[in-house]
């Protein structure tokens, strides 16, 4: 079965300074990975996915991701973070077709930006 | 941009109540899909929909949830009747197609009394 582990429950940085939120995946094939973003009180906004190609994605609002299959990991960074990055984060792993598509969320990384 | 949106944002519900939570997709997306995140908890699954019948359900999906593609637009989670568990933010997701991302709504937070 699919898993996502994000080992860290809590970041803070300084606004100006780089961020790396850790995921890890668990899954037999080749899998679609996704980030997704969580501000209060809102749903899920994508930020990015990989498919299959080129293993550096870029996403929305400044941010990329590095899929690393010996590593089993996709981590999600930004150079230079922005007050308003201040969300939870949470990468997801989608099983295909074999799952119909159900997407299998870890648990989510809080960050907190600090003026 | 096209989004998916949820109605109402916050329900209040008696336990044993039925409750009924509202989902409209976005209009040319085939797949829909309907999640949960019990506070502090992580986002789960709970079902996907796919040509007008279930295609794959989790453990927590049991003989007291539903799913209905009612018309064209609305797609609805039916809890018959609710448990103090049940309390949760429950999001609906809609995809194009299998293999495209899963775009979801702001979510319903249900709270059971």
């Amino acid at each position: 079965a699919q898993s996502v582990t994000q080992p860290d429950i809590h970041i803070t940085v300084s606004e100006g300074a780089s961020l790396e939120l850790r995921c890890n995946y668990s899954y037999g094939a080749t899998p679609y990975l996704f980030w997704y973003v969580q501000s209060p009180g809102q749903g899920l906004q994508l930020l990015l996915k990989y498919f299959s190609g080129d293993t550096l994605v870029q996403g929305i609002k400044g941010f990329e991701a590095e899929f690393k299959r010996s590593q089993s990991s996709f981590n999600l960074r930004k150079p230079s973070v922005h007050w308003s990055d201040a969300a939870e984060y949470f990468c997801a792993v989608d099983g295909g077709a074999g799952s119909n598509y159900k997407l299998t969320f870890g648990k989510g990384t809080l960050l907190t930006v600090n003026p | 941009e096209p989004e998916v949106t949820q109605t109402p944002s916050h329900q209040v519900t008696q336990m044993g109540q039925e409750v009924i939570l509202r989902c409209v997709p976005i209009s040319n997306h085939l797949y829909f899909y309907w999640y949960r995140q019990i506070l502090g908890q992580k986002v789960e699954f709970l079902v996907s929909f796919y040509n007008n019948e279930i295609s794959e359900k989790s453990e927590i999906f049991d003989d007291q949830f539903s799913v209905e593609r009612p018309d064209g637009s609305n797609f609805t989670l039916k809890i018959r009747s609710t448990k103090l568990e049940d309390s949760a933010m429950y999001f609906c997701a809609s995809s194009a197609r299998g293999n495209q991302p899963q775009h979801f709504g702001d979510g319903t937070r249900l709270s059971i009394l």
